[in-house]
């Protein structure tokens, strides 16, 4: 089936600092999505992206839909407390309507 | 507000039990998908729902069983066959391609 290389793993960053994470793929996916997951609660869907090439920003979020089709990475600028928490990244083919394959996630930490 | 309302927040399982974890969405969404996920690790699909009275096996299917007997509702039971249940359980939904909307999730814990 399809696999996602999600990484890095963990981030432990310093307030203020950007963050950059990614995901790659063996396949290529038709849309790619973001998710933050928060201790005990379920993933929200931070950025959606349905193009290639397409970058769309989410406030000091901003994500990137690949060229290739096969990777997307997620930035996060000036990051602050409230950032902690863990990153998911998911990406969909048309051929399997709604069914997402999911990355294993990057848990980042930020210190104050 | 619509959403999707998982329940209860914790369960507890004695050993040779089966237990059913409840999923209920008024989004009008058509599919519904039941993940595992364990500490450290990303999310692991059980069964999926795509029409009512229809669903199929995930990548972890043995020893869970599903229904989606209506739209709204796409119940997990947890088999006593399922060896090692720990862990937490999420219940999405979506409509055609859209992008999956996630409950708040069932910590199933073993006494």
């Amino acid at each position: 089936g399809q696999q996602l290389n999600q990484s890095p793993q963990s981030m432990f960053i310093q307030e203020g600092e950007d963050v950059s994470m990614n995901c790659t793929s063996s396949s290529i996916f038709n849309t790619w999505l973001w998710y933050k997951q928060e201790p005990g609660e379920g993933p929200v869907l931070l950025i959606a992206l349905y193009k290639a090439g397409e970058l769309t920003s989410n406030g000091r979020l901003t994500a990137q839909f690949g060229i290739t089709r096969k990777d997307s990475f997620l930035n996060i600028s000036a990051s602050i407390p409230s950032d902690v928490g863990i990153y998911f990244c998911a990406g969909q083919s048309n051929t399997n309507a709604g069914k997402s394959t999911f990355g294993d996630g990057t848990t980042l930490t930020v210190k104050p | 507000d619509g959403g999707i309302t998982q329940s209860p927040k914790y369960l507890f399982r004695k050993e040779g039990q089966n237990v059913t974890l409840s999923c209920e969405q008024n989004l009008n969404h058509d599919a519904m998908y039941w993940y595992r996920q364990d500490p450290g690790q990303g999310l692991r699909l059980i069964y999926y729902s795509q029409i009512v009275n229809d669903f199929q096996k995930g990548d972890i299917a043995e020893g869970y069983s599903v229904s989606r007997e209506k739209k709204e509702s796409f119940p997990l039971t947890v088999t006593s066959a399922q060896k090692n249940p720990t862990a937490f359980y999420l219940c999405a939904s979506c409509r055609g391609n859209q992008p999956q909307h996630f409950g708040d999730g069932t910590r199933l814990s073993i006494l």
